[in-house]
């Protein structure tokens, strides 16, 4: 079974500045994917980005980057330049890439996420 | 495009009292996820329809909580009777699914309470 780790279960940024959340995940399975997922409080759940395993390069989607660190089995998130509607709650979240249980989500605790005016 | 569509947003019941919730996914989308959201936790899958065909209900309840999708599109989560314990948020996701990967879509969830 795979396991996801968020650490922080609170974290706050002044806006502008630049904030990295931190997961880590255990598994045997070399394909997969990682995700982070941003819940606002309005409670849609968000996808943010995307990291294949097989990919060395970090992905990165506007202000939103990766480090993908694969045999420390660490992923974290970088958000540059915060702005005020990145405070959400924001999930680290584990899918197989083949086999059974392949379309299964496994999800983290959760970083809540503030930024400051 | 509409995304996907839960109804009742809240809901607030006492003990021993049924409840339903219901997902309507995004047009075409052939798989419907439910998950429960404790509080401060992240989302837990229920079970999974392909269709009209639950492919995977094994963290179902299936004491108190049962669901359909009749017709392979909108779908219908029961709990009966309700107990303390089963407050929470209940999301429902889709996604088209073929092979490789595809995205879930999730709705806003409904927030149950427990009384």
């Amino acid at each position: 079974a795979q396991t996801v780790t968020q650490s922080q279960p609170e974290m706050s940024v002044q806006e502008a500045e630049t904030v990295t959340l931190s997961c880590t995940y255990d598994t045997s399975e070399n394909n997969y994917y990682l995700f982070w997922y941003k819940q606002p409080p309005s409670r849609q759940m968000i996808l943010v980005i995307r990291q294949e395993a097989y990919k060395q390069q970090n992905a990165t989607e506007n202000r939103f980057s990766v480090n993908f660190q694969k045999a420390a089995k660490s992923f974290s998130l970088k958000i540059s330049d915060s702005q005020l509607g990145d405070t959400a709650m924001y999930f680290c979240a584990f899918m197989k890439g083949t086999g059974a249980g392949s379309y299964q989500l496994t999800f983290g605790k959760g970083t809540k996420l503030s930024v400051i005016p | 495009e509409a995304g996907v569509v839960q109804s009742p947003r809240y809901k607030i019941i006492e003990k021993k009292q049924p409840v339903a919730f219901w997902c309507n996914p995004i047009s075409g989308h052939n798989t419907l996820y439910w998950y429960r959201q404790n509080l401060g936790q992240g989302p837990e899958l229920l079970i999974r329809y392909e269709n009209e065909e639950a492919v995977d209900d094994s963290q179902l309840p299936k004491d108190r909580f049962s669901a359909e999708r009749l017709k392979g599109v909108d779908s219908t989560l029961k709990i009966q009777p309700a107990e303390l314990g089963d407050s929470a948020v209940y999301l429902c996701a889709s996604t088209l699914r073929t092979s490789g990967y595809n995205e879930q879509f999730f709705g806003p969830g409904t927030r149950l309470t427990v009384l």
